[in-house]
């Protein structure tokens, strides 16, 4: 099974400010990587997938980076909605698995 | 609109049984891989399985194998998930998903996710 592994736990930020938020897979898994956002008592939603392709009406701030094993979910400029908890998912292979996540607050 | 609903859900004694449902539509349901994932109260995410398109491939997380059933009509639009021997570490919300994309069993992840269904276990 492959591992994600998120990091920060929590990040601490200002509203205008930038955060950028990091995750680990213990394999390779080339591009197959997927970022979500979870607003509490809602539904995740699909930011990313393919470690940096935005999914559809998904705000130019949120931007994805990386492959192989390290990646990264950026935050240009958040916003008073931007305040969530963030996962991050391995779709290379089975069972696909999430990360811990990241709850990113004021 | 896609659209995903969820039902089922409820408060079950250990060991137990449940039969979880999500009603699909807005999209041509048989195309798509279609997913459950969990989420225990306070807790993160976790994929428990998922169903290609015309059901024939089936997978499982290793915690519910062999006690879950996926499965699919894509007469009605709808996904299963048949729970039994249930434990109280089953116990969360339980999220219907669908695969991003058409084209591939793996790789783009679940986009949109229904609004779950709660599985409570207690005697």
């Amino acid at each position: 099974e492959i591992v994600m592994t998120q990091s920060p736990a929590t990040l601490s930020v200002s509203p205008g400010e930038r955060a950028t938020l990091s995750c680990r897979a213990s394999q390779s898994i080339s591009s197959n990587l997927a970022w979500y956002q979870q607003k509490p008592g809602q539904a995740p939603r699909l930011l990313i997938y393919g470690a940096s392709t935005r999914a559809t009406g998904i705000p130019a701030r949120f931007s994805g980076s990386g492959s192989g094993t390290e990646f990264t979910l950026t935050i240009s400029s958040l916003q008073s909605e931007d305040f969530a908890v963030y996962y991050c998912q391995q779709c290379d292979n089975w069972p696909q698995t999430f990360g811990q996540g990241t709850k990113v607050e004021i | 609109e896609v659209q995903l609903l969820e039902s089922g859900g409820g408060l079950v004694q250990p060991g137990g049984s449940l039969r979880l449902s999500c009603a699909a539509s807005g999209f041509t349901f048989s195309d798509y891989v279609m997913n459950w994932v969990r989420q225990a109260p306070g807790k993160g995410l976790e994929w428990v399985s998922s169903i290609s398109g015309s059901g024939g491939g089936i997978f499982y997380a290793d915690s519910v194998r062999g006690r879950f059933t996926i499965s699919r009509d894509n007469s009605k639009n709808t996904l299963y998930l048949q729970v039994n021997s249930l434990r109280a570490d089953d116990a969360a919300l339980y999220y219907c998903a669908k695969a991003r994309s058409s084209t591939r069993l793996l790789g783009d992840g679940f986009d949109p996710w229904g609004q779950g269904t709660l599985v409570t276990v207690s005697s």
